[in-house]
């Protein structure tokens, strides 16, 4: 399968703990975006990547959110110190700089959390 | 700031029947970029059809069309002869013209199909 991939798919965790989640790109991709969608809502922006560098950071994302993408490949997102309002689905998605005219991501499956 | 509407949160179809899905958005930009994308349960959102803003003719994907008022800052979809297969959450997407790709979605449209 050679689609968007997110690791894990739902992470269950208690309040104040920390999780990481997981993207790995389409191989030829060199953008990646993460995205936030709660229940009942559109998927919310929330940073991407050009090849390894962070070029556009949300106000959604505090500072307990660090995302990373060091070679340029794969990226995690990291949430410090759940809290309850961080529940949500955490999307990926990739996409094919040079072909601007499509504008079209591919998107993962998705990382539920759920923060007790 | 960019924004998108949907204002169906809910619509149902019979299968083989025709439904239209809503979207509006504002913005002042001249070059942007309007998107149906399909969230089945359980899976990835996946691409449904795409519209340039300068381009006038509404685009068309087999049985996916859109209606697209610049003017009005509309931009609807119609599913002809659903099939079961296009129950999904709908969302309506805008992108500014340029290097981000950034996509602002709307609130979505869940559909449901009756056999």
């Amino acid at each position: 399968d050679t689609g968007v991939s997110q690791n894990p798919r739902h992470k269950i965790t208690k309040r104040g703990q920390n999780v990481t989640f997981r993207c790995d790109p389409i191989s030829e991709h060199n953008r990646l975006y993460w995205y936030r969608q709660t229940l009942g809502q559109g998927p919310e922006f929330l940073t991407y990547f050009q090849n390894e560098a962070q070029l556009e950071k949300s106000r959604l994302l505090s500072d307990r959110f660090s995302a990373e993408r060091p070679k340029g490949s794969f990226s995690t997102l990291e949430i410090q110190r759940t809290e309850q309002g961080d529940s949500a689905m955490y999307l990926c998605a990739s996409y094919p700089s040079g072909t601007e005219n499509t504008g079209e991501l591919f998107f993962g499956e998705g990382s539920r959390l759920t923060v007790l | 700031a960019q924004t998108v509407t949907q204002s169906q949160p809910e619509m149902s179809v019979q299968e083989a029947e025709t439904v239209t899905l809503s979207c509006t958005y504002d913005t002042s930009e001249s070059d942007y970029y309007l998107f149906w994308y399909k969230q089945p349960p359980s899976r990835q959102m996946i691409l449904v059809i795409r519209q340039e803003a300068y381009k006038q003719q509404n685009a068309t994907e087999n049985r996916f069309s859109v209606n697209f008022q610049k003017a009005a800052k509309s931009f609807s979809l119609k599913i002809s002869d659903s099939q079961l297969g296009d129950a999904a959450m709908y969302f309506c997407a805008y992108r500014r013209g340029g290097a981000t790709n950034k996509l602002i979605f709307g609130t979505g449209t869940l559909l449901a199909v009756q056999p």
